[in-house]
């Protein structure tokens, strides 16, 4: 079965603090894998990431592939109140002759002041 | 403004008492999708549609009907809604089904079904 996996469901820090957050995959024909924040409303998109080992980043935001250990990472720096939100992991793949894309249950993250 | 609206935004409603949830989009995309969000189960596919006319099953289904007569609207609908389609329900759209990176989320419509 088709599966996404994200480590911690949830994950309390203080300002300031780097925090790593884990996604791991079973997807059948693996595509892409997508990192969404979402706070009281919709995701919004962040990375887009297809080949292994290559690091996407923005500003205090960074995350990286790796295709043969089916994971990924998404570390945030000099977290701010601002992080606070939940982080879902999603992974594109062919199905069944179709694309889907597969979510995580998402981490909550709360950056206390 | 490029965006995907849904109504309504907030409902409650009883046990098998028939409700639609609208979604539009207005930027043309062919691709439409709606999810649901559970705690701890992130956003799971119900239906999509790839265009006017065609649309399939996602992998939670059960429950829901869709309908694409028009581009831009793709409506969902709860014929007989239970207690156990209490959730937060998200629609999407994208312009290919290669682009999930610019997939848009609409507001999302939080239903409670008692």
């Amino acid at each position: 079965e088709d599966k996404v996996v994200q480590s911690p469901l949830s994950l309390v820090v203080h300002e300031g603090d780097t925090v790593t957050l884990n996604c791991s995959y079973e997807v059948t024909n693996f595509r892409s894998l997508l990192w969404y924040k979402q706070e009281k409303k919709a995701p919004t998109f962040l990375f887009m990431l297809t080949s292994s080992g290559i690091e996407k980043k923005s500003g205090r935001l960074s995350s990286i592939l790796d295709k043969k250990e089916l994971f990924s990472i998404l570390n945030i720096t000099a977290t701010q109140t601002g992080d606070s939100a939940i982080y879902l992991c999603a992974v594109e793949g062919i199905i069944q002759g179709a694309q889907k894309l597969v979510f995580g249950q998402g981490t909550r993250l709360t950056i206390n002041p | 403004e490029a965006q995907v609206t849904q109504n309504p935004r907030y409902l409650i409603t009883v046990t098998g008492k028939k409700l639609t949830v609208t979604c539009s989009q207005n930027m043309n995309h062919e691709y439409m999708s709606w999810y649901r969000q559970d705690p701890g189960l992130g956003l799971r596919q119900i239906y999509y549609s790839m265009n006017v006319e065609v649309t399939d099953k996602g992998d939670v289904p059960e429950g829901y009907k869709v309908s694409r007569k028009e581009k831009r609207n793709f409506p969902l609908i709860l014929e007989s809604p239970s207690p156990n389609q209490t959730s937060l329900y998200f629609c999407a759209s994208r312009l290919s089904p290669l682009r999930w990176y610019e997939q848009y989320f609409g507001p999302g419509t939080r239903l409670t079904v008692t």
